[in-house]
């Protein structure tokens, strides 16, 4: 299993909602990472777990919650957002240097 | 200086073309290097990883790493309209943090 599986693939939100990103690995991988695309620019890190301990926390907005339950698994939670946090949010795993595999995203609503 | 600085383009070849893709990092990202396709509306797909200097094909593909220049290319061999994407360079820290480049968009014209 060579893949990132991530959940739902599309969310529309309104801003006092609470809603949870998933994302599914088996490849083994120790490193898990959530990041955020706006349109027509380059994903952007949000947050790492490495060995399910939160690493790197790009000075993200609480309203952005990440856990990891295990070394398989990364939600993102999302509370009161705000539209301008619509975007496609990424999640991807790595074993050492050999890149990143990302999943296939979810396309974020917030209205 | 950020980590990796990329000629954003767009860039428009001809099909059957070479189409040119480059990329300079910093000292502060000099691991491992990838270049990733990323189609419109979907994820960041790897498709080049180049660790030494030198060359590397893969196919159509070739990337090319020049530490002493801190310069990494792409070169697309005979390209196609499915190739018509956007391209990321990358660069991995020794800390495995993967660091963007901004893209280049890439329009092969049938």
């Amino acid at each position: 299993d060579t893949e990132v599986t991530q959940t739902p693939k599309h969310l529309v939100m309104g801003m006092t909602n609470k809603k949870s990103l998933k994302c599914e690995q088996h490849m083994g991988h120790r490193a898990m990472y959530w990041y955020k695309q706006k349109a027509k620019k380059p994903p952007e890190l949000m947050f790492v777990y490495s060995y399910e301990k939160l690493s790197i926390n790009e000075s993200v907005p609480s309203r952005f919650s990440p856990e990891c339950p295990n070394s398989s698994l990364l939600n993102l939670h999302l509370h009161a957002l705000q539209p301008e946090d619509s975007a496609l949010y990424l999640c991807a795993s790595s074993q050492g240097a050999r890149g990143y595999t990302f999943g296939s995203g979810t396309r974020l609503t917030v209205v | 200086q950020k980590e990796v600085e990329q000629n954003s383009g767009p860039l428009s070849v001809p099909e059957g073309a070479i189409a040119s893709l480059n990329c300079t990092y910093s000292d502060r990202v000099s691991q491992s290097f990838f270049w990733y396709r990323q189609y419109s509306g979907k994820s960041p797909e790897l498709i080049m990883s180049i660790y030494s200097n030198g060359d590397k094909e893969d196919g159509r593909f070739t990337a090319q790493l020049n530490k002493a220049s801190q310069y990494v290319s792409l070169l697309i061999r005979d390209s196609q309209p499915s190739d018509s994407a956007t391209y990321l360079c990358a660069a991995q820290t020794g800390a495995n943090n993967l660091f963007f480049g901004t893209g280049t968009r890439l329009t092969v014209i049938p």
